[in-house]
């Protein structure tokens, strides 16, 4: 089972600023399976990044991810007031389970 | 467009087995484009997978819960449906239906449906 660990835990930041959010996986990871999902209060999560690095339908561009191997990012480049949420990374591979990170609650100051 | 909408009773009682069903709509479960995922959350925590169903029938399920699980699918009413027996109160969750796309991208959930775990 690929374990993935976000951090930080949380992170407040003013709208504008930029906010870098990490992914670590237990084990070397195919990109392609690495995604980011978004969930604000009493809503379902919602697609932000697939294949590490691409943007899901309707997503905007400061929306950014990255990273290969165990170490994965995402990067919202200028936050806007209704980015504040929690965001997942997971990871679905060949083997079950699928998997996700415990998440990064984003504050907005 | 596409819709998924999840529906069971919201309170089961311990040791019972919990039973939900998704209604998808706007696209056809038979056209074998997609798996179909049972994903759950417990108030303030993360996200759980519980186990996928493709349109065959063919399953994948958590090892966690692989011994209580038991998924199915409808094609005629299109609609997937999850069992969960011998439940305690650390299953008490949101359980979210969700299509699961090309490497295993989850592009459409439900609303999600509140189960709670109680006498």
């Amino acid at each position: 089972e690929v374990v993935l660990t976000q951090s930080p835990g949380t992170l407040s930041l003013s709208p504008g600023e930029r906010a870098i959010l990490s992914c670590r996986a237990s084990q070397s990871v195919s990109s392609s399976f690495l995604g980011w999902y978004q969930q604000k209060p009493g809503q379902a999560p919602r697609v932000l990044i697939y294949g590490a690095s691409g943007r899901a339908t309707g997503i905007p561009d400061r929306f950014s991810g990255s990273g290969s191997g165990t170490d994965f990012t995402l990067t919202i480049s200028r936050l806007e007031p209704e980015d504040f949420g929690v965001y997942y990374c997971q990871h679905s591979g060949s083997s079950v389970p699928v998997t996700f990170g415990q998440g990064t609650r984003l504050e907005i100051k | 467009q596409v819709q998924l909408r999840e529906s069971g009773p919201g309170l089961v009682k311990p040791s019972q087995t919990l039973s939900l069903t998704c209604d998808v709509s706007g696209v056809s479960i038979s056209s074998g484009s997609y798996y179909w995922s049972w994903i759950r959350q417990p108030a303030g925590k993360g996200l759980e997978w519980i186990g996928r169903i493709y349109a065959s029938g063919t399953t994948n399920y958590n090892p966690s819960l692989k011994s209580r699980i038991n998924m199915s699918v409808d094609t005629s009413k299109n609609q997937v449906s999850l069992r969960l027996s011998s439940v305690t109160a650390a299953d008490t969750a949101v359980y979210y239906c969700a299509r699961e796309a090309t490497y295993g991208l989850f592009d459409k959930w439900g609303q999600g449906s509140l189960v709670t775990v109680s006498s």
